[in-house]
Order: C-alpha cells, then structure tokens, then sequence
C-alpha cells in the first residue's frame, strides 16, 4: 500500500531549528508538499518538491531524495506561532489526483 | 499567489436546511477541486474529487445525493448539504490544484452546525 510515516511529536525552544521527517512506501508520485494547520484551522501550505533537493521558503525549507524515499520540513529560527501540526503528502500518479497525507507531526515550540 | 477562498467561514442553521458552500480560486485556473471533511482531533477526510465540467467523484461511503458537488468553471466549485442533520456538522475544506504536478491549495474551510 502507500503510507507516509512522520513522527508524531516534536518540542523545540524558541529560536532553534527543527527538522520533521517524512518516509515514505509508495510507488510514482508527482511531488512532495508539506501543510502547517493550527488547531482549528485550514491546512496552509508551505513547501512543494517536484524534484529530489531543497527548496526555501523564508524561513521553511523542504528536501526531497526519492531514492532513499525520504523527504523533510526544516523549520528555522522557531517562533510560538510555529506550534501546530505539520502533515508531509503526497499525489500518487494513480490516484487521480488524490493527496495522500501523513499522520502529521504535532510541533510545540516553547519559550 | 495560488489563493483559493472559501464562503461562507461559518453556518449555523436548522435541521432540514440546504447548505451551500463556494470554493473559488483567485490567482490560478483550478482544473480539479477537492472536498473534505474533517472532525474534531482528527485527520482530513476526502470527500469528493470535481474536475471543471464533468462529474464529481466521490469517495466511498459518501453519499452523492446528500453532498451535491458542482464545477462548473475552472475558478468554482460548490457544495451542497441538502437536507442538513445534526450528524452532518462538521468542518468542510476545499482544496484547488491547477496541473497534476502542482501542490494543492486549501480554502480556510467552513464549519457547519446544523441545530
């Protein structure tokens, strides 16, 4: 089947630099986003990788290797309002379009 | 830019009521439009998948004539809660993607509460 792991929790200071992990088990895909959604909220995206390598976004970052089926969200210079969950997802080619999303990564930034 | 706005934010309303909710994309030419549901503590459920002028395809489970999908343009589509139930109160997102090989966008969601 397709599955996306993450971890599920993650704590950090403010100030600090983070990184989420997504692994994934599944066949072509057309890229990898990353989704940041408060509680309550809509998911906002943040990052999208078509290709294998980094890509900035301010203070947001995402990697991508589809050889070693691996991808990440670097979060830089950790402010209170980063604390929310973080999904990795991905749009398989047979899926019509469909994201499939992992777990999420529930990040909490404290002082 | 790849903004996509969700009306209205918020619907209260009684039992047996019709609920319209409108996605539209404001910078970008949303080819396929999703709908999804999502309940307290927990992940995003699919609803349906609408492309600009055919069909919508819905998921398993979710019934076609209670959620009534129309994508009549590449910038809107809309959802329709017929005959509303307090069961059906939840938290309804749209997402917009223009190419496969583009990341979707989300609406800020509609939460519904059927009295």
């Amino acid at each position: 089947g397709q599955s996306l792991e993450q971890p599920s929790e993650v704590t950090a200071v403010e100030g600090a630099i983070v990184q989420i992990n997504c692994t994934y088990q599944t066949s072509g895909f057309y890229g990898l986003s990353w989704y940041q959604q408060h509680d309550g909220g809509a998911p906002t995206f943040l990052s999208y990788n078509a290709l294998d390598g980094l890509e900035e976004t301010g203070r947001f970052s995402s990697f991508l290797s589809r050889s070693d089926s691996y991808g990440y969200l670097l979060l830089q210079e950790l402010q209170m309002k980063d604390s929310a969950s973080y999904f990795c997802a991905v749009s398989p080619w047979n899926q019509g379009g469909k994201l499939i999303f992992g777990q999420g990564t529930e990040l909490s930034v404290k002082p | 830019g790849a903004v996509v706005s969700q009306h209205p934010s918020w619907v209260i309303c009684k039992s047996g009521t019709s609920v319209k909710i409108e996605c539209r994309s404001l910078d970008f030419q949303a080819t396929t439009m999703f709908w999804y549901r999502q309940f307290p503590k927990q992940s995003l459920m699919l609803m349906a998948t609408s492309n600009e002028g055919s069909k919508a395809t819905y998921e398993q489970g979710v019934e076609k004539d209670k959620f009534l999908i129309n994508h009549a343009s590449l910038t809107l589509s809309t959802l329709t809660v017929t005959s509303a139930h307090p069961e059906d109160s939840s938290f309804y997102i749209c997402s917009a993607r223009n190419r496969k090989d583009q990341p979707q966008h989300f609406g800020d969601g509609t939460r519904l509460s059927i009295l």
